[in-house]
C-alpha cells in the first residue's frame, strides 16, 4: 500500500532559498507530523495538525512554515533555509488518539550549502 | 517537560546474545509507550506498543517489552539477536496524539 509518501527523497539547496518538502498519506488520518532527524537529538518534532486548516508548533518550529488545505497531504516549507537546517526529514500520520502509532514517510535529506 | 532517556547510545552484541535497550522517562501520569526501529536507509517502523493491560508486551520479530509503572520504565528485551536486527531502536511516550517525545536513539550492532 502507498500508506505515506515524502517527495523528494534528496535535495540539496543554497542557504536563502525557499525549500518546500512535501507529504502526502492515503489513510485519511487526521493527524499528520513532521519531524527532523539529526545526530545525537533523535526526532524532534517541528509542526504537527489535527485536521485540515488545523496545524500546531511542535519543539522546533523556527524558520519552517506549514499548511494543511487537504486532509492528506502537509508540505513542510523552509522560507529561507540555513545550513543549521540540514537534516533528515520525516512525515509521518497517526488516527488520532494517544495509544495509536504514527505511521512514517521515508524522509527527505536535505543538504543546505 | 516530558523528556526521554536511552542511556544506551551504541550497543555491540555478537549474534545469539540476549539483548536489553533501557528507556526511562519522565512523565508521571498515564502515559502511551512505544518501541520503534529504523533499519539503515529506511523509516522507522512500530516494534511493539503499550497503552494498557499486561505490562509485559510483544511485538515483531521476536521483541517484547516490560513497563515498569514505579521505575517510569519501558525496557527492549529480544533473548537472542540476529544480524538483521542490527538498527537504531527509539523508545517513545506520549500522552496525546500530538505529544510524542522520542529518545536519542539506540544504534545496535549485531556482529557475525
Amino acid at each position: 500500500d502507498a500508506g505515506i509518501t515524502q517527495s523528494p527523497r534528496y535535495k540539496i539547496t543554497e542557504t536563502g532559498r525557499q525549500v518546500t518538502l512535501m507529504c502526502h498519506q492515503t489513510w485519511s488520518h487526521s493527524y499528520m507530523f513532521w519531524y527532523r532527524q539529526d545526530l545525537g537529538h533523535g526526532l524532534r518534532l517541528i509542526y504537527y495538525s489535527a485536521a485540515a486548516d488545523i496545524t500546531d508548533k511542535g519543539e522546533v518550529s523556527d524558520g519552517y512554515v506549514v499548511s494543511r488545505s487537504k486532509t492528506e497531504n502537509f508540505p513542510l516549507t523552509l522560507e529561507s533555509a540555513t545550513r543549521s537546517q540540514t537534516s533528515v526529514y520525516f512525515c509521518a500520520s497517526s488516527k488520532g488518539q494517544g495509544y495509536q502509532p504514527q505511521h512514517f514517510g521515508d524522509g527527505t535529506r536535505l543538504s543546505i550549502l | 517537560a516530558q523528556s526521554v532517556s536511552q542511556h544506551n547510545h551504541h550497543v555491540i552484541l555478537s549474534e545469539a546474545a540476549s539483548l536489553e535497550l533501557g528507556c526511562n522517562y519522565s512523565y508521571g501520569g498515564t502515559v502511551n509507550l512505544f518501541w520503534y526501529v529504523q533499519y539503515p536507509g529506511q523509516h522507522l517502523q512500530l516494534l511493539l506498543k503499550y497503552f494498557s493491560g499486561d505490562p509485559l508486551v510483544k511485538g515483531i520479530k521476536g521483541f517484547e517489552a516490560e513497563f515498569i509503572k514505579s521505575k517510569f520504565s519501558f525496557n527492549l528485551r529480544k533473548p537472542s539477536v540476529q544480524w538483521s536486527d542490527t538498527a537504531e531502536y527509539f523508545c517513545a511516550v506520549g500522552r496525546t496524539a500530538s505529544k510524542l517525545t522520542f529518545g536519542t536513539g539506540t544504534r545496535l550492532q549485531v556482529t557475525l
